[in-house]
């Protein structure tokens, strides 16, 4: 079956760095979505990879690894507003998104 | 100018009721979808639509019925609630996707909070 697993819940300080971890299983692979989601709003995107290696872009970084089946975000300089849900969705051979249940960051002072 | 947008942003109402939810888009883009968020917060979707054909019709139950009038309008009509309905349901947009060899981002509207009582 297909399968995407993310943690549940991760917190931070703000100003540190954090990283968020995906790991997923799909028939056919055809790349990998960050989503953000704060509490009762739409999901926005974040970042896509399909080439193994790092993605960066400003303070937000995304890594994949195609053999392993895995892919991280990477979050600098974190900020309070940083704090929402962050969503990893793999795309199978069907061109369909698989998605994760997200994984809510908690961003302390 | 808001790119997806959904109508109503909330709803609730009673068991066996009949509802529908409105969603448009003007990126001018080919494809939409219907997705509901669950209280776990898994996003699964329901239906995509290119340029108002059918396109993904996953299994969920007959009582939701999708209609696309046009390419930037997918309406999601569902009959007869029940109380496992209620959840959040995304409309989303992309310029092409769901088709072989496309790869397109989606882009969500603000959701529809629907509650069944």
């Amino acid at each position: 079956g297909q399968n995407i697993d993310q943690p549940t819940e991760m917190t931070a300080t703000e100003g540190a760095i954090v990283q968020i971890n995906c790991t997923y299983q799909t028939s056919g692979f055809n790349g990998l979505f960050w989503y953000q989601q704060h509490a009762g709003e739409a999901p926005t995107f974040l970042s896509y990879n399909v080439l193994d290696g790092l993605e960066e872009k400003g303070r937000f970084s995304s890594f994949l690894s195609r053999s392993k089946g895995y892919s991280y975000l990477l979050l600098k300089e974190l900020q309070m507003k940083d704090s929402a849900s962050y969503l990893c969705a793999a795309m199978d051979s069907n061109y369909q998104l698989i998605w994760g249940a997200g994984t809510k960051l908690i961003i302390k002072p | 100018d808001t790119a997806v947008s959904q109508t109503p942003k909330y709803l609730v109402t009673q068991m066996g009721n009949d509802k529908s939810i409105k969603c448009e888009q003007n990126l001018g883009h080919d494809t939409m979808y219907w997705y509901k968020q669950d209280s776990k917060k898994f996003l699964k979707i329901m239906f995509s639509y290119n340029n108002k054909e059918l396109i993904i019709n996953e299994t969920v139950p007959n009582r939701f019925s999708p209609k696309s009038p046009d390419k930037a309008h997918l309406n999601l009509h569902i009959n007869s609630l029940e109380l496992g309905d209620s959840a959040v349901y995304f409309c989303a947009s992309s310029q092409g996707g769901g088709l072989a060899g496309e790869v397109e981002t989606q882009y969500f509207g603000p959701g529809t909070r629907l509650l069944v009582l």
